[in-house]
């Protein structure tokens, strides 16, 4: 059965300084990997995803994702941090011999300062 | 403007009532989904419908009752529920295949006394 870990539940750090958020998973097929970003009171929104290719992922709002197969990472990264980036990140994997089925992690708050 | 609208955006209902969730997508997608998100546990995938069709029904209680009548509408409808439902319920919608990211609605906040 898949499944995503992140070991974090809360990540703290100056703003300005870089920032990653972990995450680690478990297929049985290829995986199809994403990120999401939830403020308060707000549906998730999509933030990048690995399907193949590059293991460096770029998306929205300057943050960016590196996939590590033989350590079945998937980490949310950016090189500097702003205050607006306070939110509840969730790490996402889908099974590509699967069916739709798209599980979610906990769910890591990052929290930074100003 | 999220292109999945979900209203209403909060209900309060008692355990003896009846009530739908309704969701909206004006994004050409042909799978919609409902997720659970209660604090401290993951999000839960209650139901998704593939082309109008159920694929996927996660041991979800009888008390909650899917519907899709096209491709852009999905309802929830709610009955005899219990304080535990109580959580916010998030709406998605996304394109067939493995490799499309779902976009989510802002979600409907349900309280039940």
């Amino acid at each position: 059965a898949q499944s995503v870990a992140q070991p974090e539940d809360q990540v703290n750090v100056a703003e300005g300084n870089p920032l990653t958020v972990k995450c680690t998973y478990s297929v049985s097929g290829n995986p199809y990997l994403f990120w999401y970003v939830q403020y308060p009171n707000r549906g998730l929104q999509f933030l990048l995803k690995y399907i193949t290719g590059d293991n460096l992922v770029k998306g929205s709002y300057g943050f960016e994702a590196e996939f590590n197969k033989s350590q079945t990472s998937f980490h949310l990264k950016k090189p500097s941090a702003l205050v607006s980036d306070s939110a509840l990140y969730f790490c996402a994997v889908r099974d590509g011999g699967a069916t739709n089925k798209l599980i979610f992690g906990t769910g890591t708050l990052l929290a930074v300062q100003p | 403007e999220t292109g999945v609208t979900q209203t209403p955006r909060h209900l309060v209902m008692g355990m003896t009532n009846k009530k739908s969730l309704k969701c909206e997508q004006h994004l050409g997608h042909n799978a919609m989904y409902w997720y659970k998100q209660s604090a401290k546990k993951p999000l839960e995938l209650m139901f998704v419908y593939s082309l109008e069709e159920r694929v996927e029904n996660n041991s979800v209680p009888s008390r909650f009752s899917p519907e899709c009548p096209n491709s852009s509408h999905l309802f929830l409808h709610l009955h005899t529920l219990q304080p535990e439902d109580s959580a916010l319920y998030l709406c998605a919608s996304s394109q067939e295949g493995p490799n499309s990211p779902l976009h989510f609605g802002n979600g409907t906040r349900l309280t039940v006394t």
